[in-house]
């Protein structure tokens, strides 16, 4: 089964903290991705990346970046945490799409609710 | 960039076939129909995914008009574990939105 960890389920930061969000896969893939979620928006990507040291901006990138430095491991950055980046922060990750074929399934991990005093 | 549009929530009551329905007018040729189920406090699993006609997996089934501008999920004989949030993603954008929240009654 492939797994998706993130390193915390809650979390609890002050505004201005610089906080990190890692999240680890464990199948090889290719592709990882940032979501966070919020009552009544549903999930909203915020980047994705498609190879070690690569990453792309998502609908919502605005106050946060992300680093892959290595293919299993792909971290959220909050540079200086606010009170409206509160919310559910998702990882997911995803083989490389055949061409021609499908989409390939994202497998998300448990999340982690961050909570931003 | 297809966008698709779904009900916001839906009640069924344990044992009824549920049929969720996601309209995606702009639905492009290589695209494909996906849906996930969210239970609560977890992430998105996926569920079934289609191109055309119909899909059918030990979970749910998948109907795909002729035209594509449409799609139908349908849950055979829920229970009240089938309460969660259903997105349908057409590809290849990844694009949630905000799903339909299935709530079963007893």
């Amino acid at each position: 089964d492939v797994k998706v960890t993130q390193s915390s389920r809650y979390l609890v930061k002050r505004t201005g903290e610089k906080v990190f969000l890692e999240c680890v896969q464990d199948m090889d893939h290719e592709n990882m991705f940032w979501y966070r979620q919020d009552p009544g928006l549903g999930l909203r990507l915020i980047y994705f990346s498609y190879d070690v040291k690569m990453k792309e901006k998502g609908d919502i990138p605005e106050g946060y970046s992300v680093s892959r430095e290595k293919k299993e491991r792909f971290s959220l950055i909050l540079e200086s945490a606010s009170t409206n980046q509160t919310s559910m922060y998702l990882c997911a990750s995803s083989p490389t799409r055949l061409a021609g074929g499908p989409p390939d399934t994202q497998y998300f991990g448990p999340g982690t609710r961050l909570t931003v005093l | 960039l297809a966008k698709t549009t779904q009900p916001i929530s839906m009640d069924s009551y344990e044992g009824q076939e549920v049929n969720i329905t996601c309209s995606h007018n702009n639905i492009a040729t290589n695209d494909y129909i996906t849906w996930y189920q969210q239970f609560p406090s977890q992430g998105p699993r996926f569920i079934i995914q289609g191109y055309k006609t119909k899909v059918t997996n030990e979970v749910a089934s998948l109907f795909i008009p002729a035209d594509r501008k449409s799609s139908t999920l349908s849950l055979p004989r829920v229970s009240l574990s089938d309460t969660a949030v259903y997105y349908c993603l057409v590809e290849d954008k990844i694009i949630f939105g905000k799903g339909t929240r299935l709530h079963i009654l007893p």
